[in-house]
């Protein structure tokens, strides 16, 4: 079982630069999430999907976009990199049945950005 | 206000010890669900103990176990017999009955000493 798939795993990037973190899982999760946790911190929510083509915001969305046009793929887009979102980010996903609450997150390994 | 508080940003333990990890909650919910992760320095996240609010005993996985006091929104973990092995972030988080998403403590950094 491969559970959710982060790429790159590093990444340096230049102010005003731009990428799309991957993320993809193949459990058939129907919630999936980004969080960024940085340096000695815990983790903030960035956006959420509760299905295929619905998306959430999260604690802190700016700078930051997402689709959601499958199942099993979540990308996340930075657009104009800034020294700010230098950050360890984790792609999540979760089981939502009828009776969701123990149901807790499998995340993916993670990305390190740097923005230099 | 902060739903999930963890008051101990970092401790040191004795390896072999037992350790309490502290967290209380905040929630109007009567249906809530309690987690533990552990990160060690790798990064990874790694799920360890899950506890209902509905659960009647302290749920328990080899050797962490969930001290829960649902009167006093506690949900403390404890590793019994701690190892180097234990040395790692631990997070606590919930997940609200009507929510879609976890919410994540900041995090208490534990150090096993040989």
């Amino acid at each position: 079982n491969a559970g959710v798939t982060q790429t790159p795993k590093f990444r340096i990037l230049k102010i005003g630069q731009s990428m799309t973190l991957q993320c993809t899982q193949d459990m058939n999760h129907n919630y999936m999430y980004w969080y960024r946790q940085d340096p000695g911190m815990g983790l903030k929510l960035i956006y959420y999907s509760v299905g295929a083509g619905i998306t959430d915001k999260g604690e802190v969305p700016n700078g930051y976009n997402v689709s959601r046009s499958t199942t099993e793929d979540f990308p996340l887009r930075l657009e104009l990199a800034a020294p700010s979102q230098t950050s360890v980010y984790f792609c999540a996903s979760s089981y939502h049945p009828t009776d969701p609450l123990k149901y807790g997150y499998t995340f993916g390994s993670g990305t390190r950005l740097t923005v230099v | 206000a902060q739903k999930i508080t963890q008051t101990q940003p970092g401790m040191f333990v004795q390896e072999k010890e037992a350790v309490t990890l502290d967290c209380t909650y905040d929630t109007s919910d009567q249906s809530y669900g309690l987690f533990w992760y552990k990160q060690p320095s790798s990064g990874e996240m790694i799920f360890l103990i899950y506890q209902g609010s509905y659960d009647e005993q302290n749920a328990t996985e080899g050797r962490y176990s969930l001290n829960f006091q649902k009167a006093r929104k506690s949900a403390n973990l404890v590793i019994s017999a701690s190892q180097l092995g234990d040395s790692a972030m631990y997070f606590c988080a919930m997940r609200e009955g009507r929510d879609d998403k976890i919410i994540f403590g900041k995090g208490t950094r534990l150090h096993i000493l040989p």
